[in-house]
């Protein structure tokens, strides 16, 4: 099956700093990739849209300034937490759709990210 | 307001029972429900059901949407303890929109 690889799987970051994580689609292209958060015993929570040459949706309360997203291609697409706090500590986990909409969602594996 | 809403929240079963989670939902412009399973990491796919009264199987899980009734069940049949997980079901809707329910958390006891 699709296979949507992330990197790092986890990271340790002083507060202030900024963290970049990639996500890329190893097998098949993706003009669309989703990036989500998930705090413990919580469910996903969408945070945006990333579109492959335009700029990324970002769902409401999710500041973009913050969270920057850039789709380079096809086949990558990178969430940089900027000027990381101790509560941006999650699990960040990204997805790509196989094909048109509507088609099964593959997840990376994560990145759990922690703030000191 | 769009959303997704799962039950039951948290279900506590033993080894051999049947469960069945549901997965209700307010779109607009639906277009398909998948489920998830989610151990430790990333949810792993499960199903994704676009019409309505076809029911999907893989081994012990089963799963059928009812467009009518906004909703979708899943069902374990003989749960075993690797079936412990968080089920989380996904709606897609209108271009590209996605939303997760809150998920249930399964725990089946030897």
């Amino acid at each position: 099956g699709a296979v949507v690889s992330q990197h790092p799987s986890w990271v340790i970051c002083k507060s202030g700093t900024s963290v970049k994580i990639e996500c890329r689609s190893l097998d098949f292209q993706a003009t669309t990739m989703f990036w989500y958060r998930q705090f413990p015993k919580q469910s996903l929570m969408l945070m945006a849209t990333s579109n492959e040459g335009s700029k990324a949706t970002y769902e409401q309360g999710v500041e973009k300034d913050k969270f920057l997203i850039n789709h380079a291609s096809l086949t990558l697409s990178t969430l940089t937490v900027t000027s990381a706090h101790p509560e941006d500590s999650s699990f960040y986990i990204c997805s790509a759709p196989t094909g048109s909409v509507g088609h099964e969602q593959f997840f990376g594996p994560g990145t759990r990210l922690t703030v000191l | 307001e769009d959303k997704v809403v799962q039950s039951p929240l948290s279900l506590v079963v033993h080894e051999g029972d049947t469960v069945t989670l549901n997965c209700s939902y307010e779109v607009t412009n639906f277009r398909s429900l998948l489920w998830y399973k989610q151990e430790k990491k990333a949810p792993t796919f499960l199903f994704m059901l676009t019409s309505s009264g076809i029911e999907k199987k893989s081994g012990r899980l089963s799963s059928i949407l009812d467009k009518k009734e906004l909703s979708s069940i899943l069902n374990i049949t003989a749960t075993q303890t690797g079936d412990s997980a968080i089920y989380l079901c996904a709606v897609l809707y209108n271009n590209n929109d996605m939303r997760f329910g809150a998920g249930t958390r399964l725990t089946v006891k030897p």
